[in-house]
């Protein structure tokens, strides 16, 4: 059981937009510690798509944006594409845990 | 370019120890913390430890406190993970990554090795 609760799938048609959820606590999310999201394609590395709640890294599409409020945080992806099936991990840092660097247990984006 | 190579995953009986290392190159390894993750098979992303850049901080998840050790060597640019008294539920491939962000409350991983399956399995 993931600290950071992200839904376990999630499907849109190309061109659509969808939003993946990442619902945390008040010693996390709450507490205000940034949010980072990475996009993974099995058997290869995953990669880091979204920094510091809402900033892209160089190289990554507008399509993709973050958001964060309260206990939540959020990744829209807009104009969906055939490559954005993956899974998408939220991570966050946790100072309630001796191990604190925490990541949700992913979300499987299926392109319909 | 930025690249981080694993390497030392295989087969082990529970019980056994093995090193990772990884090799980097592309930028300034000293001035970046490191990280550990690994990923289960069929299983989400795990974070397993972190270590500062001039070894001045190390972390590391309650699942393996006591058993993995992480250390660098800034001279060879390698970044290492010896695992002890291994278990079953340790099997994983484990990514090396490199960290950025202030303070380590903020830290994220900017690049990510392609990884090194470890087996535990009689």
């Amino acid at each position: 059981q993931s600290v950071l609760t992200q839904p376990p799938s999630v499907s849109g048609a190309p061109g659509q937009r969808v939003t993946l959820s990442c619902t945390g606590s008040s010693s996390n999310i709450g507490a205000g510690y940034d949010v980072h999201w990475y996009q993974h394609h099995p058997g290869t590395a995953p990669k880091l798509l979204i920094y510091g709640n809402n900033n892209r890294p160089s190289g990554v599409p507008d399509r993709f944006s973050g958001s964060k409020s309260g206990t939540s945080a959020s990744l829209a992806i807009t104009g969906l594409q055939a490559e954005d099936e993956a899974d998408y991990y939220c991570q966050s840092y946790d100072s309630s845990l001796s191990g604190s660097r925490i990541f949700g247990g992913g979300t499987k984006l299926t392109v319909l | 370019e930025v690249q981080l190579v694993e390497s030392g995953g295989g087969l082990v009986q529970p019980g056994g120890s093995l090193r990772l290392s990884c090799a980097a190159s592309g930028f300034t390894f000293s001035d970046y913390a490191m990280s550990w993750v690994r990923q289960a098979p069929g299983k989400g992303l795990e974070w397993v430890s972190d270590i500062h850049g001039l070894s001045e901080g190390t972390y590391y998840a309650d699942s393996v406190k006591g058993r993995f050790t992480i250390s660098r060597d800034n001279s060879k640019n390698t970044l290492y993970l010896q695992m002890n008294s291994l278990r079953v539920e340790d099997t994983a491939v484990y990514y090396c990554t490199k960290e950025e962000g202030h303070p380590y409350s903020s830290y994220h991983s900017d690049y990510w090795g392609q990884g090194t399956l470890v087996t535990v399995s009689s």
